[in-house]
């Protein structure tokens, strides 16, 4: 199974900072990659699939890049709207595994 | 619109068994996978099955293989998760998600299942 090593596991930040999450696969995975936003009490939303392709809808202040075993998701400046758990998710092979979260707190 | 709808969560013993369902509509359910998706209370996500589109291949995560079984009736637009010898730590919200050339661009919004005496 490919384990998904997410880091950091939280973070406080402000409006406005840099903020940026990691995850190091355990193997090889291509770019078979998305990373999710979840905030409390709400459903899961893919903001990035093939690790680097926004979905619609999404602000440009999200960006994903990387491949193989190295992923990155950063949000350029940081707005209020965006506290809240970030997952990535690697789809290479199954089972399917989710990194374990970042919560991204207000500091 | 996509609207994908759980249903059959709810309170059960250790060592029982819950049948949960997610209604699709909005889509062509029958040229999609569909996945089932749970968390934990205060935890993180974790992907429990997946089931092709035409229902001949399925996939599980280690922790319930052998115990839950996903299936899917396309007639119906109806994707099932059948769970047997459910444990506490089973208990967790259950999403059914949809899995384009990705996953998962759509999600159900759950259904809480509780294993405790």
């Amino acid at each position: 199974d490919i384990q998904m090593t997410q880091s950091p596991s939280a973070t406080s930040a402000s409006v406005g900072d840099r903020v940026t999450i990691t995850c190091r696969a355990s193997q090889g995975i291509s770019n078979y990659l998305a990373w999710f936003q979840q905030k409390p009490g709400k459903v899961p939303k893919r903001l990035i699939h093939a690790a680097s392709s926004l979905e619609s809808g999404v602000p440009s202040r999200f960006s994903g890049s990387g491949s193989g075993t190295e992923f990155t998701l950063t949000i350029s400046s940081l707005q209020p709207e965006d506290f809240a758990t970030y997952y990535c998710l690697q789809h290479n092979s199954y089972p399917l595994t989710f990194g374990g979260g970042t919560k991204v707190e207000i500091k | 619109e996509v609207q994908l709808l759980e249903s059959g969560g709810g309170l059960v013993q250790p060592g029982g068994s819950l049948r949960l369902c997610c209604a699709a509509s909005g889509f062509t359910f029958s040229i999609y996978a569909m996945s089932w998706v749970r968390q934990a209370p205060g935890k993180g996500l974790e992907w429990v099955s997946v089931i092709s589109s035409g229902g001949d291949t399925t996939h599980y995560a280690d922790s319930v293989k052998g115990r839950f079984s996903i299936s899917r009736d396309n007639s119906k637009n109806m994707l099932c998760l059948h769970m047997n010898s459910l444990r506490a730590d089973d208990t967790a919200i259950y999403y059914c998600a949809r899995e384009e050339s990705t996953p998962f661009d759509y999600w159900g919004q759950g259904t809480l299942v509780t294993v405790s005496s």
